[in-house]
């Protein structure tokens, strides 16, 4: 079916601001992987789902990250009081399995002022 | 301290030539390792992967290696196109892991007509 879908695709917060961001994985992926990538770097592990669990959230930077996956499709990603040191490409990803290709969405764009 | 390097931040072949992009990395528990390729304001597109019980995978254009001794994957792409200009990013997941990737830092590449 179709690819990994994330929205929106651009996010402006003020610093200080609560944001949403939103994926839909690929139809029967039970693995959702979430990274944050900022410019002119490699994407870096934020968290794991395998369904619905969050198996690891390790990556998360700090306890103002959290994300969940109630039904175990779609996942949320929130940030609560922005910073701008949070400002950069939130990616999400699904896969079949651990050793299948993880395929990602385009990203949600986030610049905090 | 970066456990996948890509040395090279970029590389410029003529358009027909062999491109080579190299990755190295430090983590002996990585089994299962994989190259994407980026567009701006895209999210990485998935290209080869390899599992560390092989030394060679090809799909098209496109042939990874896997050096486990010397800890070195290589992305050969033959002949190359146009098309092929994008940032290129290696990346692995290691055994006994939740399936999270490390990503190298990224080579871009341009494949000049």
């Amino acid at each position: 079916g179709a690819g990994v879908s994330q929205s929106p695709r651009y996010k402006v917060a003020k610093r200080g601001q609560d944001v949403a961001l939103r994926c839909d994985p690929i139809s029967g992926h039970v693995s959702l992987f979430w990274y944050q990538q900022a410019l002119g770097q490699g994407p870096e592990f934020l968290t794991y789902f395998q369904n619905e669990a969050q198996l690891d959230k390790s990556g998360l930077p700090s306890d103002r990250f959290f994300a969940e996956r109630p039904e175990g499709s779609v996942s949320t990603l929130k940030i609560q009081r922005t910073q701008q040191e949070d400002s950069a490409v939130y990616l999400c990803a699904s896969s079949l399995a651990r050793t299948t290709p993880q395929f990602f969405g385009p990203g949600t764009r986030l610049t905090v002022l | 301290d970066q456990q996948v390097k890509q040395n090279s931040p970029s590389l410029s072949v003529q358009e027909g030539r062999i491109s080579i992009l190299n990755c190295d990395y430090t983590n002996s528990m990585f089994d299962y390792f994989l190259w994407y390729k980026k567009y701006p304001a895209e999210g990485p597109t998935f290209l080869i992967s390899i599992s560390s019980i092989k030394d060679k995978n090809e799909d098209g254009r496109f042939t990874v290696f896997l050096n486990k001794s010397a800890k070195h994957l290589s992305l050969h792409i033959v002949p190359s196109q146009p098309g092929d200009s994008a940032v290129y990013f290696c990346a692995a997941s290691a055994f006994g892991n939740t399936g999270k990737l490390i990503f190298g830092q990224g080579t871009t590449l341009q494949v000049k007509p």
